[in-house]
């Protein structure tokens, strides 16, 4: 069974401060993926990297994938109140998995103004 | 928007009885998935689909069936709702080379 570690589990932080939030592993994925989720509502997908050492920009949200494919993180820039919200990592097995994901714990970040 | 609609919105249920949340989708995406999510647990599978008729579980199965007699519609049932089956349910379909998954607005469920 493939594990994600999520961390840290909580983040409150002020509003312009910058933070991390990371996803490990010690099972090798061929994407991770990155999704967002307000409250009462379905996770909405970020990002998905594939490439060892990839690193996608999203605004001020900056993603990258572990060399060995088995780690992601997620840094936000100056963060806003709207940034707000549970951030989950979710990887990918590949092959014949049929899709199937395996999702982190999640981080419930409030960014407050 | 992926076109994924999932009813009922909430509901509220007694121990002991049966429950079936529905998802529907308008695209014709053949693989389907239904997830339970709980504080501290993220998103779990529970089961999931990759046809019409063809359905295999997930990590946390016990206590749930599903259904796919159309590609549109992929239904879960508790045969006999038990209180560690309160969680919120979601559903998800997954799309093109990267597998993307994209997500219901969800399932309150609450049983009494």
């Amino acid at each position: 069974t493939q594990l994600l570690e999520q961390s840290p589990q909580f983040l409150s932080i002020q509003e312009g401060e910058n933070l991390t939030v990371y996803c490990n592993s010690s099972s090798v994925f061929s994407s991770l993926q990155w999704y967002r989720q307000e409250p009462g509502e379905g996770p909405v997908l970020l990002v998905t990297v594939v490439t060892g050492g990839e690193v996608k920009k999203l605004k001020r949200l900056t993603f990258q994938f572990g060399d060995a494919r088995k780690d992601s993180s997620l840094h936000i820039t100056a963060a806003q109140p709207g940034d707000t919200g549970l951030y989950l990592c979710a990887g990918d097995a590949g092959g014949t998995s049929y899709g199937k994901l395996t999702f982190g714990q999640g981080t419930i970040l409030t960014v407050h103004p | 928007d992926a076109g994924i609609t999932q009813s009922p919105r909430h509901k509220v249920t007694e121990t002991g009885t049966p429950v079936t949340l529905r998802c529907h989708q308008t695209e014709n995406h053949r693989y389907m998935y239904w997830y339970r999510q709980d504080p501290g647990h993220g998103l779990r599978l529970i089961h999931y689909s990759y046809g019409v008729k063809d359905t295999d579980k997930g990590e946390v199965s016990d206590g749930y069936s599903v259904s796919r007699s159309k590609t549109e519609d992929f239904l879960l049932t508790l045969e006999s709702a038990t209180s560690s089956q309160t969680s919120v349910y979601f559903c998800a379909i997954s799309v093109g080379r990267g597998r993307e998954q994209y997500f219901g607005p969800g399932t309150r469920l609450t049983v009494t």
